[in-house]
């Protein structure tokens, strides 16, 4: 079966740094992506981590462990246009499937 | 840079009615894939292509067909229309696995 379990909300304060965990159960894996969605509009790619480890992108990192079936997302320096939902998606082993999970619905207040 | 067309951004059917929904992606992907989403829903995988070719499929109805043209531009037909079926629906393609959304078909079903 395929599983993919992220916290529902978060809020944190501007400029702070906020964590945002994903774990995983899928019958395949061929890597871990995280996209960025605000409301209404389509996602957008924020990292992919296929090797386990740390991805590192600006004031976005991504860290990946493979044997655990465990990823985060890490924002710093928050700024309020980060308010968005944040999903964590794998993609199968054949490559044809990616699969989100429900999103993390972040909320950053001044 | 190019990036992916959907067509059209909007649309209003009533129930038992047919709807086609249009994707062109961005030039040189290989792979085209369509997700459903619902209000404060995660994308939900329907399908996707590979050089033309249907490559996986996910949960989608027998009510809905899809299928790629020889200038890999990508089509969602859906009939028997139901209310369940309002939604925003992407259309994604991708050369590398990163995942790049169109901007959505809103569908509204009354």
């Amino acid at each position: 079966g395929q599983n993919i379990d992220q916290p529902t909300e978060m809020t944190a304060t501007e400029g702070a740094i906020v964590q945002i965990n994903c774990t995983y159960q899928t019958s395949g894996f061929n890597g871990l992506f995280w996209y960025q969605q605000h409301a209404g509009e389509a996602p957008t790619f924020l990292s992919y981590n296929v090797l386990d480890g740390l991805e590192e992108k600006g004031r976005f990192s991504s860290f990946l462990s493979r044997s655990k079936g465990y990823s985060y997302l890490l924002l710093k320096e928050l700024q309020m246009k980060d308010s968005a939902s944040y999903l964590c998606a794998v993609r199968d082993t054949g490559g044809f499937k990616t699969i989100f999970g429900a999103g993390t619905r972040l909320f950053v207040k001044a | 840079a190019a990036g992916v067309i959907q067509s059209p951004r909007h649309l209003i059917k009533e129930k038992r009615e047919t709807a086609t929904l249009k994707c062109y992606p961005i030039p040189r992907h290989d792979t085209v894939y369509w997700y459903q989403q619902g209000p404060g829903q995660d994308p939900q995988f329907l399908i996707s292509f590979y050089e033309k070719m249907q490559s996986d499929k996910g949960s989608i109805p027998d009510r809905f067909s899809a299928q790629q043209f020889s200038d890999y531009h990508s089509e969602l037909n859906m009939s028997s229309l139901e209310l369940g079926d309002s939604a925003l629906y992407f259309c994604a393609s991708s050369i590398s696995g990163e995942l790049f959304f169109g901007e959505g078909s809103r569908l509204t079903v009354l």
